[in-house]
């Protein structure tokens, strides 16, 4: 059973341009959560979906973000118009249900605005 | 908002020495779970503790629970250099988010 899939695992993006951070959650898992972690920090939630559907967005900046989980196909967390602040990791865990606790991690994804 | 506090922020011990870490929280919880991360790497899940356990064991790890004091300790026994990594501990808020500590860094010579 494969684990929490993230790509790209490193990305660099100018200012300006466009972040696309792709998530596979575990299979048979439905509910995506999105973590950022600036360096020497600990992770920071950001957005809990399931298919479909925003359940907890109260973690996501006010502009410039966006997430989505569509029916088919991984979770995608969209930064645009970086800026060199975007910069850190950013995890992705999966989850099998709201009462399942245990949230199982992506690898990151690791972005790097210059 | 930040819920947990690890302290010490960082331990350096030989291997075979036992690594205490602790977490402090502040509102009430269902569940605190403890995670491992290297260098560089996503989060390993360790051990989950629900509200009405005290203590709990996986392996070369014991963890507690003190409801009352809001605080939580992972103990590693018997420390091994693959041992090194950081520590943080994360509460659930409600049922959606895990709310993560600032983290424990430890490292283990050989």
């Amino acid at each position: 059973n494969a684990g929490v899939m993230q790509n790209p695992r490193h990305l660099v993006r100018r200012r300006g341009q466009e972040a696309r951070l792709r998530c596979s959650p575990m299979k048979g898992h439905s509910h995506v959560y999105w973590y950022r972690q600036l360096p020497e920090e600990g992770l920071k939630f950001m957005v809990y979906l399931q298919k479909e559907n925003i359940i907890d967005e109260s973690g996501m900046p006010k502009e410039r973000f966006s997430a989505e989980f569509p029916k088919e196909g991984p979770s995608i967390l969209r930064i645009q118009q970086v800026v060199r602040g975007d910069s850190a990791a950013y995890f992705c865990a999966s989850s099998l249900d709201s009462n399942s606790y245990e949230q199982y991690f992506g690898p990151g994804t690791r972005l790097t605005v210059t | 908002s930040q819920q947990g506090e690890e302290d010490p922020q960082a331990l350096s011990i030989q291997e075979g020495e036992n690594a205490t870490m602790n977490c402090s929280y502040k509102t009430s919880i269902n569940n605190l779970q403890w995670y491992r991360q290297n260098s560089g790497r996503g989060l390993v899940h360790l051990i989950l503790i629900r509200s009405n356990e005290r203590e709990k064991h996986s392996g070369r790890l014991r963890v507690t629970l003190d409801t009352s004091k809001k605080s939580s300790s992972l103990l590693i026994t018997a420390s091994r250099a693959a041992d090194t990594a950081s520590y943080f501990c994360a509460t659930d808020e409600d049922t959606d988010k895990l709310i993560f500590g600032t983290g424990t860094r430890l490292q283990v010579f050989p």
